[in-house]
């Protein structure tokens, strides 16, 4: 059973690009969540997913940032127009069941970088 | 908002001695989980350990163990025997039914 996989591992924008991460959960995992960190800090939620449902995106900036769990293929988070800020490790993770229980297993991580 | 806490930005032990990082959390909800993750310079995200707020008994695996104190809010993690491999940010997480937060890290060096 693969892990949590995230494409691509490194990208690099220029200002006012956008950047598409791409997150493929484990096998039978259906909740998705997004995490952002910023150098020497710890992560931050962002939104979780559920298939096709965006859940809780109380932790996503409210312009640019975009997310998306289609039915089919990998969960989307979506950065348009790109700034400096925007340069940082984000992490997916997926879980099988929602609930304080479950356990989230985490991807590699996508490490934007904004020139 | 519920917060978590690592009060030890870094911390280094020997090879073969006995680590503990601190974690302690702010909650006003008396049924949740902790998390102890693990980041290598990889920057993977490992799941080293969990522990059910209701249950007393601290969770234990292999090497890593926990010390929780419900009362007290605190959820300290013990790696005993420190290997090289053990080298890595450390975080706490605190999950409820609603909310899941991280600790800003603690980064362990293990000294050969």
């Amino acid at each position: 059973n693969a892990g949590v996989m995230q494409n691509p591992r490194h990208l690099v924008r220029r200002r006012g690009q956008e950047a598409r991460l791409r997150c493929s959960p484990m096998k039978g995992h259906s909740h998705v969540y997004w995490y952002r960190q910023l150098p020497e800090e710890g992560l931050k939620f962002m939104v979780y997913l559920q298939k096709e449902n965006i859940i809780d995106e109380s932790g996503m900036p409210k312009e640019r940032f975009s997310a998306e769990f289609p039915k089919e293929g990998p969960s989307i988070l979506r950065i348009q127009q790109v700034v400096r800020g925007d340069s940082a490790a984000y992490f997916c993770a997926s879980s099988l069941n929602r609930g304080k229980q479950e356990t989230q297993y985490f991807g590699p991580g996508t490490r934007l970088l904004v020139l | 908002a519920q917060t978590v806490t690592q009060s030890q930005p870094e911390m280094s032990v020997q090879e073969a001695e006995t680590v503990t990082l601190s974690c302690t959390y702010d909650t006003s909800e008396s049924d949740y989980y902790l998390f102890w993750y693990k980041q290598p310079p990889s920057r993977q995200m490992i799941l080293v350990i969990r522990q059910e707020a209701y249950k007393q008994q601290n969770a234990t695996e292999n090497r890593f163990s926990v010390n929780f104190q419900k009362a007290a809010k605190s959820f300290s993690l013990k790696i005993s025997d420190s290997q090289l491999g053990d080298a890595a940010m450390y975080f706490c997480a605190y999950r409820s039914a609603s909310d899941m937060r991280f600790g800003a890290g603690t980064r362990l060096t293990v000294k050969p």
